[in-house]
């Protein structure tokens, strides 16, 4: 079945050094691709999303670009802030419209 | 933009009792509802799959019984958690659908004592 797998957490970062946090898939054809945000004690919101090969989504500093080649969907930011602390989740849509998710990756930023 | 209302946020029940979690659309028809826990430190996992006015199909492994879900109109859909446990104390997590989109509520901590 599909699936989607992202590097394992926490990732601590200091104040405006660049994020990375890897994401790939598996998937029959080419599903669309999703990264959420997750504050503590709330649901999740949209980050940015990609629907076909090479595009890039990108939203508040970050940037993902989908990567059909090597199934990949990397977020990135070139200079985090305290406020970017949260649990970032990579996902990908099935058809029939369910989301499958990461396992998320914690992200804490330190000033 | 789209909202999705979850109630309530947090809530603590003695073992053997029922709770409803509800989720209501405020400025779009959902045609779909997804529902997911979550447990500390883990990812979300779908637990059913419901549209207005039909039953809702569960995933594998979840008990349709102690779940119980309804989807009775296209802003609102509920979610029961009867004859609740201690193992059942989870994040419970809505996300309503319409089209491409989706909207997550934000969430209700469930703690069964």
């Amino acid at each position: 079945g599909n699936s989607v797998t992202q590097m394992e957490g926490p990732v601590t970062l200091s104040e405006e050094a660049f994020l990375t946090i890897n994401c790939t898939y598996t998937a029959t054809g080419y599903p669309s691709l999703f990264w959420y945000v997750q504050y503590p004690g709330e649901g999740l919101q949209l980050l940015l999303k990609a629907t076909k090969a090479d595009d890039k989504g990108s939203n508040k500093g970050f940037e993902a670009t989908y990567r059909k080649e090597t199934t990949s969907f990397h977020l990135e930011k070139g200079s985090v802030q305290v406020s970017d602390s949260a649990v970032y989740f990579c996902a990908l849509r099935e058809e029939g419209g369910k989301l499958i998710f990461g396992q998320g990756t914690e992200l804490s930023v330190k000033p | 933009g789209a909202v999705v209302s979850q109630h309530p946020s947090w809530v603590i029940c003695k073992s053997g009792t029922s709770v409803k979690i509800e989720c209501r659309s405020l400025d779009f028809q959902a045609t779909t509802m997804f529902w997911y826990r979550q447990f500390p430190k883990q990812s979300l996992m779908l637990m059913a799959t419901s549209n207005e006015g039909s039953k809702a199909t569960y995933e594998q492994g979840v008990e349709k019984d102690k779940f119980l879900i309804n989807h009775a109109s296209l802003t609102l859909s509920t979610l029961t958690v009867t004859s609740a446990h201690p193992e059942d104390s989870s994040f419970y997590i809505c996300s309503a659908s319409r089209g491409a989109g989706y909207t997550f509520g934000s969430g209700t901590r469930l703690t069964v004592v």
